[in-house]
């Protein structure tokens, strides 16, 4: 079956570091995949959207990249902050009606 | 950028009533809306496609009868919870897409927390 994983459930770092989160995918060759921000008690917020021809794209302090050979997105965030903590989400594309099949999510903590 | 408001944000309830969530697009027309649920520490599940002016098509295991969406409008899909149990408390999402816009992200509402006593 298809999977989306993102295998790190928690990520603890320090202010000022670089935080990679992984996003893996199994039996199945994407268009594109999305990364979304989640807060506690809220909805989920798009962050970046990365195609499978697109090696890298960047967004102020993200960055995505997509390699289709280890089958696998990494997602990082430079000079982090304790204001980037959040739950971190890989979608990928879901049925034909253009709904969006999540991982389970990487929960950042940024301390000062 | 667009804006889903949902409503309400959290919910108490007593086991047995049923209880109403609304979703609203509220600068763009939204054909087709996603209910998700999510579960703690869980990621988000779909539940169902909301198509205006059409039945709703939900996934696998979830109850079309006690999970009722109703899509009457380009910018309002609603999902009522009938007969709500205690295994009905969960975070409860939903989501749209500008009509005719396909392959792209996806505009979520603040969600709602359903506790069912």
């Amino acid at each position: 079956s298809q999977k989306i994983e993102q295998n790190s459930e928690a990520l603890n770092i320090q202010e000022g570091k670089t935080a990679t989160l992984t996003c893996n995918y199994t039996n199945y060759s994407p268009a594109y995949l999305q990364w979304y921000r989640q807060d506690p008690g809220r909805g989920p917020v798009f962050l970046l959207l990365i195609r499978e021809n697109e090696k890298e794209k960047r967004k102020e302090r993200l960055k995505v990249t997509f390699d289709t050979t280890l089958k696998q997105s990494l997602f990082h965030i430079t000079a982090s902050q304790p204001a980037d903590s959040a739950t971190y989400l890989c979608a990928k594309a879901g049925g034909s009606q253009g709904n969006l099949i999540f991982g389970k999510g990487t929960k950042l903590s940024v301390k000062p | 950028g667009a804006v889903v408001s949902q409503h309400p944000s959290r919910v108490i309830c007593k086991s047995g009533t049923s209880v109403k969530i609304e979703c609203r697009s509220l600068d763009f027309q939204a054909t087709t809306m996603f209910w998700y649920r999510q579960f703690p520490k869980q990621s988000l599940m779909l539940m169902a496609t909301s198509n205006e002016g059409s039945k709703a098509t939900y996934e696998q295991g979830v109850e079309k009868d006690k999970f009722l969406i109703n899509h009457a409008s380009l910018t309002l899909s609603t999902l009522t919870v009938t007969s709500a149990h205690p295994e009905d408390s969960s975070f409860y999402i939903c989501s749209a897409r500008e009509s005719g816009r396909t392959g792209e992200k996806l505009f979520f509402g603040s969600g709602t927390q359903l506790s069912v006593l």
